[in-house]
């Protein structure tokens, strides 16, 4: 099981872009990155998933590079109703077991 | 399109008494898993359940069961409660594996408390 490593809380400002890296050196061949993000005394919301380089959807981007070890998601331009926790999970979607670290808290202020 | 939905949303109960929390999943959906959420932490998997019959199993005692109803509504049980049950109990609802790329759909949560 890939252990994931990411900042326990950042800060931003309204309109700016977010980075969020995780750390998962021990990424398996099969492994796919995905970033969950969860406001208080909610259930967890997917973002985004990727394997490799890079993807982006309606919301965020996520950058891999090629040996897979890290990955960094990306909020552009982001506003007070994104501060909430995020989680990065590295696993075999196929398995249908989610492992959840603490995830980084994203604190927006105005 | 009814996402998922968990019943109650939040729930008292007395050390030693048994609870049980409900889950429809998503339509369409026909695997749900249960998650544990303390404060403070992220998720811990409990169990998963496909075709009315557990498939996966996390780090939990037996006191935690679990069930599955031809429609695909999902029960989790907790008996002789603790005090450190205490936590946001969340449902989730996928499709059984082999589906890359698909995510799993969180419902609100039943908050318990043990006292």
């Amino acid at each position: 099981l890939a252990k994931t490593t990411q900042p326990i809380s950042m800060d931003s400002y309204e309109g700016q872009e977010v980075n969020i890296t995780c750390s998962h050196n021990n990424i398996a061949t099969n492994d796919y990155i995905t970033w969950y993000q969860q406001f208080p005394s909610q259930g967890p919301r997917f973002i985004i998933q990727g394997y490799k380089t890079k993807v982006t959807n309606e919301v965020a981007s996520l950058f891999i590079p090629a040996d897979r070890k890290s990955s960094t998601l990306s909020l552009p331009r982001v506003s007070l109703s994104d501060t909430a926790v995020y989680y990065c999970l590295v696993g075999d979607p196929t398995l249908g077991r989610l492992y959840f670290g603490r995830g980084t808290q994203l604190t927006v202020w105005p | 399109d009814a996402g998922v939905t968990q019943s109650p949303t939040h729930l008292i109960k007395t050390r030693g008494q048994q609870v049980t929390l409900r889950c429809s999943p998503k339509s369409g959906h026909d695997t749900v898993s249960w998650y544990q959420q303390a404060l403070g932490q992220g998720p811990q998997f409990i169990f998963q359940y496909y075709e009315e019959e557990e498939r996966q199993r996390g780090n939990f005692p037996d006191r935690f069961s679990g069930h599955q109803f031809p429609n695909y509504s999902s029960e989790l049980n907790v008996n002789a409660l603790l005090l450190g049950d205490s936590a946001l109990y969340l449902c989730a609802s996928s499709l059984w594996g082999g589906h890359l790329n698909t995510e799993a759909f969180f419902g609100q949560g039943t908050r318990l408390t043990v006292v």
